[in-house]
């Protein structure tokens, strides 16, 4: 049974603090992997989508890192901000078309 | 326009109404996408459509109906719904079945 995790399933951090999140996956054979941000009650933002064949992508003080062998991917927000308190949802799309999310870090930024 | 529009933002419904949800991509899209988000539990996968045919149909009840004109233009027909119904719906779209996810800001529906 394929399954995307994401702990913690809460996060609060003083403002300016780097933001690590965790995503990881029971199956390697991916295709791709994309990283959402949701502000209550609102659709799904997406931040960066990274392909199985690289590692990373960077989005201005976002990167997010893959690792197939291990079945991880990590979203790091550096200098954290006020603004960037948000669900941060992942999502692994498996090699033959499956798309399956995870549950969400819900993370607070204290001012 | 931004990228995809969803319309009513918020429905209230008998359970004996009909009432649709629309979605319009203005990105150029050819796969098209509903999803129900309740509280606390994982995005659920409803329909998918690619190139204006279901490609997938995740066991969901007959009492949503999805329909796709075109490849800019998706619908969710309601009827006779359940109070358990009551969710966050959402449309998406990507370029391809395997391409970057672009949402909607939501459908916001309640079931009386």
């Amino acid at each position: 049974k394929q399954e995307v995790t994401q702990i913690p399933a809460a996060l609060s951090v003083p403002e300016g603090e780097n933001l690590v999140l965790n995503c990881s996956f029971t199956d390697s054979a991916i295709y791709n992997l994309q990283w959402f941000r949701q502000d209550p009650g609102k659709g799904l933002t997406s931040l960066l989508l990274i392909q199985s064949s690289q590692r990373e992508q960077t989005s201005g003080r976002l990167n997010a890192s893959l690792d197939k062998s291990s079945g991880r991917s990590t979203l790091y927000i550096a200098a954290s901000q006020p603004g960037d308190s948000a669900t941060y949802l992942c999502a692994v799309r498996y090699s033959w078309g499956k798309l399956q999310f995870g549950a969400g870090t819900q993370v607070v930024v204290t001012p | 326009e931004t990228g995809v529009t969803q319309t009513p933002r918020h429905l209230v419904m008998g359970m004996t109404n009909k009432k649709s949800l629309k979605c319009e991509q203005h990105l150029g899209h050819n796969a098209m996408y509903w999803y129900k988000q309740s509280a606390k539990k994982p995005l659920e996968l409803m329909f998918v459509y690619s190139l204006e045919e279901r490609v997938e149909n995740n066991s969901v009840p007959s009492r949503f109906s999805p329909e796709c004109p075109n490849s800019s233009h998706l619908f969710l027909h309601l009827h006779t719904l359940q109070p358990e119904d009551s969710a966050l719906y959402l449309c998406a779209s990507s370029q391809s079945e395997t391409g970057e996810l672009f949402f909607g800001e939501g459908s916001r529906l309640t079931v009386l």
